[in-house]
């Protein structure tokens, strides 16, 4: 079955960066484009960034663009978030989630979740 | 940049059907999908392509799409349907993004 594990998540200051992982397992992981979706404590979902199933594109929100970069290394089933000069408003819920194409885009597998808390 | 808006809340009685919107910009022209996110879990893909239901999806969810506004109506509501609800939309330049979400109380 599906599954999407992610880990990285934890307590960083202001300023500092981190980096998320995401391991897949139980699909052809380079068949996949991939997204990270985050929520805050309470609040929304929110889209992070997708990369394309061969990580030749890739796109982010507003929010994040110069600031996160999203990789993947399609040898080791495994995706990342690169997040720098993290801000308090980074603080939330980051989600690994993958996308299907056929008969219309649609996220169809979500993680768990690892937090990510930024503060001094 | 694109943006999607929901109706903070929806109530509706058990057996009733709940009707959530979520407006944007000719969203008619994109495809919109809903999700259903419960306390401490991950987002619930309930409808693609407009209308479309994943395997394992109740029939009672169902939804559409046209000019400015997306619909996703849940028919025979039952308890088990309290819920977060989010809409999404992809198109040649919008990769996913959500709407505000909205929260189903069943009273």
């Amino acid at each position: 079955q599906v599954r999407l594990a992610e880990s990285g998540g934890g307590v960083v200051q202001p300023g500092r960066s981190l980096r998320l992982s995401c391991a897949a397992s139980g699909f052809t992981f380079s068949n996949y484009g991939m997204h990270w979706v985050r929520q805050p404590p309470g609040k929304g979902l929110e889209w992070v960034a997708v990369i394309w199933y061969d990580g030749n594109n890739k796109d982010y929100a507003d929010s994040v663009k110069g600031r996160f970069t999203v990789s993947r290394d399609n040898s080791e089933n495994t995706l990342y978030l690169h997040m720098n000069s993290l801000r308090a408003e980074d603080t939330a819920v980051y989600y690994c989630a993958r996308e299907t194409a056929v008969a219309g885009r649609r996220i169809d597998y979500w993680g768990q979740g690892t937090l990510v808390s930024v503060f001094s | 940049s694109y943006g999607l808006t929901q109706p903070p809340s929806v109530s509706v009685s058990p057996g009733q059907t709940a009707i959530i919107t979520c407006s944007g910009d000719k969203l008619g022209d994109k495809y919109a999908c809903w999700y259903q996110q419960k306390p401490g879990q991950s987002p619930v893909l309930l409808i693609y392509q407009d209308t479309r239901r994943p395997s394992g999806i109740p029939e009672r969810f169902s939804g559409s799409n046209s000019g400015n506004t997306a619909t996703l109506t849940i028919s025979g509501t039952q308890a088990m349907d309290e819920a977060d609800y989010y809409c999404q939309a992809w198109g040649t330049t919008t990769h996913g993004v959500f709407g505000t979400g909205t929260t189903v109380t069943v009273i």
